[in-house]
């Protein structure tokens, strides 16, 4: 079992509506919670941090971690053809490990 | 300010070549890494240093050997190309900053071995 697990997709929704995008993990130990956005052909980009358990609200992005049942979501309200992207969960244990352990990814289509 | 540049964006090989990916940021980060990114399999840690002057193994290191230069500079360097290393490479930093611990990425090196 992977410690880390994502849906590939592909998910193509209309534009406007909300997208749920979704990980779940094994290891308990994992503290810090990111989701990154990559573009065809780029490097991943940042777009969310969430450090321990809770909600976090950045424009049309929130995320959401659920420690007890060692899930995490993204979800962007509003969604545009720019939103379309590859993106990638993260996660990593306490400072000082220094390995963070990615999803596979999914590949989302937003349709204009 | 460029974060993380890599060189070169793009490289054929031929199997039992040898060539060196080079990376730099400009970000003052202490950690640097080498992920390779393939379908399917998301990105997998190469290698890692986790400071100036130190590197460790990470999930896929066979076949690559890192230098870290200086605090700026992070090299892979695959000494005999196989086809199994094509992949798409990324260089990463990591800020230590409190509450924003987090890696930025590089815009990646294509690599094709043939």
């Amino acid at each position: 079992q992977k410690e880390v697990e994502q849906d590939p997709g592909p998910l193509s929704v209309p534009e406007g509506a909300i997208v749920s995008l979704n990980c779940t993990y094994s290891n308990s130990a994992f503290q810090y919670f990111m989701w990154y956005r990559q573009y065809s052909r780029k490097g991943p980009e940042l777009l969310m941090y969430t450090y321990s358990s809770g909600n976090k609200e950045d424009g049309r992005f929130t995320a959401q971690v659920d420690k007890s049942s060692k899930y995490i979501s993204l979800f962007i309200r509003d969604s545009q053809p720019s939103d379309s992207a590859t993106y990638l969960c993260a996660m990593s244990e306490p400072s000082g490990t220094y390995k963070y352990i990615f999803g596979t990814g999914t590949r989302l289509k937003v349709l204009a | 300010n460029a974060g993380v540049t890599q060189t070169p964006k793009f490289q054929v090989l031929k199997t039992g070549q040898s060539m060196t990916l080079q990376c730099a940021q400009d970000m003052n980060h202490n950690s640097m890494y080498w992920y390779r990114q393939d379908p399917g399999m998301g990105l997998r840690l190469i290698y890692y240093s986790a400071s100036e002057g130190t590197t460790d193994k990470g999930e896929v290191p066979n076949g690559y050997n890192v230098s870290r230069l200086n605090k700026r500079e992070f090299s892979l360097r695959l000494e005999s190309a196989a086809p199994s290393q094509t992949s798409v490479y990324f260089c990463a930093s990591r800020t230590l900053q409190v509450a924003q611990e987090t890696q930025y990425f590089g815009p990646g090196t294509r690599l094709l071995v043939l």
